[in-house]
């Protein structure tokens, strides 16, 4: 069974701020995903990643599978970006194991 | 972009009454999704659906749940009797193969009351 751990729970930065959320995960995976959740409660997928690293404007994604860690990064946060930051992780083909999720506020 | 579709947003039912929620996947996925998130814990797995049958269902599944994909399009999933704890937000999601990511669907909302 896989565990998905994500840190930290909640954060809130200043607008501006360089953001980091950190995920690991207990078993080997096929592929790693950050999602965005918005208050509304719909899911935004933003990245799925099995190496290496992912750029998508502002959001940069890495993953060490190795290590079995994963980090998202958010440059030149705004508040446009406060939401719920959720890691999973998945097998091929399979259902996706979801983590608890980090809160991002961020203060204009 | 392509979407997957629920509906309905909202609903609320009796204890103890059928509930159907629906959802459309995007037309060339080949595997389908339910999850649901009670109120401020994690999303959690329910059960998968690939080439017409379920492919993997978690505990949360039990006799009260089922799922149908009737016309090829549409892709439901039914609560025989609903209860208190079955309040939650129900997300369907589907995904074309291995390769590619999973689409959500932006979630109907269970409140049985």
């Amino acid at each position: 069974k896989n565990e998905v751990e994500q840190s930290p729970q909640n954060l809130t930065a200043q607008e501006g701020e360089f953001i980091t959320i950190n995920c690991s995960y207990s078993v080997g995976i096929s592929a790693l995903h950050w999602l965005q959740q918005h208050p509304g409660g719909g899911i935004v997928s933003l990245f799925m990643l099995s190496s290496g690293k992912k750029k998508h404007g502002r959001l940069i994604a890495t993953i060490n599978i190795q290590e079995k860690h994963s980090s998202l990064h958010i440059t030149a946060s705004h508040p446009r970006d406060s939401a719920v930051y959720i890691c999973a992780v998945s097998h091929r083909d399979d259902k996706i194991i979801f983590g608890k999720g980090t809160r991002l506020h961020i203060l204009p | 972009e392509p979407e997957v579709t629920q509906t309905p947003s909202h609903q609320v039912t009796q204890m103890g009454q059928e509930v159907i929620l629906r959802c459309v996947p995007i037309s060339n996925h080949l595997y389908f999704y339910w999850y649901r998130q009670i109120l401020g814990q994690k999303v959690e797995f329910l059960v998968s659906f690939y080439n017409n049958e379920i492919s993997e269902k978690s505990e949360i599944f039990d006799d009260q749940f089922s799922v149908e994909r009737p016309d090829g399009s549409n892709f439901t999933l039914k609560i025989r009797s609903t209860k208190l704890e079955d309040s939650a937000m129900y997300f369907c999601a589907s995904k074309r193969d291995g390769n590619y990511g999973y689409t959500f669907g932006s979630g109907t909302r269970l409140t049985v009351v």
